[in-house]
Parts: C-alpha cells; structure tokens; sequence
C-alpha cells in the first residue's frame, strides 16, 4: 500500500469523448506524476504537477491535460478519445525535487 | 526513449539469488538509477535507487560498476511472489523513462 488511490478503477468510453481520471496523493507529498500504460509496454511519462502547475511534460499531445489542487490530489482530463488511448492511466506522487515516486493501482480505460 | 537496456525475461529457482542486469552507458553524472517492478495489473513499486556507490535494503540490492555505465539488482532469495517485470530507469529531470523491463519469472 503506497497510500495512493486512483479512481475508477475502470472505465469505458467511446471514441470522442472526454474523460476525467482522479488521483489522491499519499500525506505528506506535494508533486503528481501521470503516466500511460499501454498493454504489454512500459509506463510513458504524460507531465507532471507541482504547486498547482504543470511542471514537466511527455511527448503528449494538448488534449491531454491536468489539474493539481490545493490538496495536491490531481485529474487528468483526456479530450476526444482515441481507440489508442485505450491504456492503464498511473498516478504517482512524491516529494518535489526527490526521486522515489509511489504509483497507485491505476486506472483501466477502455475506448470503444 | 529510455536510456537503459534489460533483457527481455530471465527465470530463476526459488530461494536462489535474481541478479537482474541493466546497461546504462549513456547515463550522466548526476542521473540516479532507480529500480522499481511491476505485478500483474499493480502500478509499479518501488525497490531501491543509487547514484554510484553500492546501495542495500529490505528488499534488494544495486551494485553499480565503477564507470556507472551498468548495473545489476540483486534479490539475494527469491521466492514466488517476486515474480513480476523488473524496470531499471535513470531519472532524467521530473519523469521516471520506463523501458519494456525484464519479466523475471521465479519458479518452484
């Protein structure tokens, strides 16, 4: 337990979409990290966020975007949804500036 | 892309040591590897990090070669529930670059 919760847990969309993931970070962290994980492959940074602002972004296109609250729990928002998308979307969270990050469960999107 | 190469899979007996290799020959100075592994549709958890000297904990070790070009994660008594991909990243900036990972496979 990482202390990291992600939900849904699973979710299923249809092509055109838009989508909402939530992440709650573990107590004490301050910085999210979101990844994609396609099936059979390794996690692919998506950004980062830091102070309520993005702090850090992959090779992901602008229909691709987040939120950090106060709280420093997090959203990704994914607008019109591509079969491609279909992956486990990982949350992460740590310390600013340190490396060890702590992955919650994910969550299952499946685009239909 | 990632900076680092693993095999694909490796099997080990249970109860033996899993020594996990990973070539990093690009890695700058400044740039920690860090190991985490990944269960069946679990997210990825943490095992241990290093930056050039030898590092050990609960869980594992890491022995970096002293050009730091390459590394090797050692589960000094595997057992069945160590099953899983193995990831070896070198931390570039904020974004942990996961490769495909080893899928280490314990068996009875």
């Amino acid at each position: 337990e990482t202390g990291v919760t992600q939900s849904p847990t699973h979710l299923i969309k249809t092509r055109g979409q838009q989508v909402t993931l939530r992440c709650s970070s573990q107590s004490g962290h301050n910085t999210v990290s979101w990844y994609q994980q396609a099936l059979g492959q390794g996690p692919q940074f998506i950004f980062q966020y830091y102070r309520e602002e993005e702090n850090g972004r992959g090779n992901f296109p602008p229909r691709f975007s987040g939120l950090q609250f106060p709280n420093y729990s997090s959203e990704l928002n994914v607008n019109a949804l591509e079969l491609d998308d279909s992956a486990l979307y990982l949350c992460a969270s740590s310390l600013f500036a340190e490396g060890i990050q702590y992955f919650g469960a994910g969550t299952r999107l499946s685009v239909l | 892309d990632a900076k680092t190469t693993q095999p694909t899979s490796m099997d080990c007996a249970e109860g033996r040591a899993a020594n996990l290799p990973c070539n990093h020959s690009t890695i700058s100075g400044n740039e920690y590897v860090y190991w985490y592994r990944q269960i069946h549709s679990q997210g990825p958890q943490y095992i241990i990090h290093g930056l050039k000297n030898n590092e050990t904990n609960e869980m594992a070790s890491l022995i970096i070669t002293e050009d730091r070009k390459s590394s090797t994660l050692i589960l000094p008594h595997a057992t069945l529930r160590d099953t899983a991909v193995y990831y070896c990243i070198v931390r570039v900036a904020n974004d942990m670059r996961f490769g495909a990972g080893t899928r280490l496979t314990v068996k009875p």
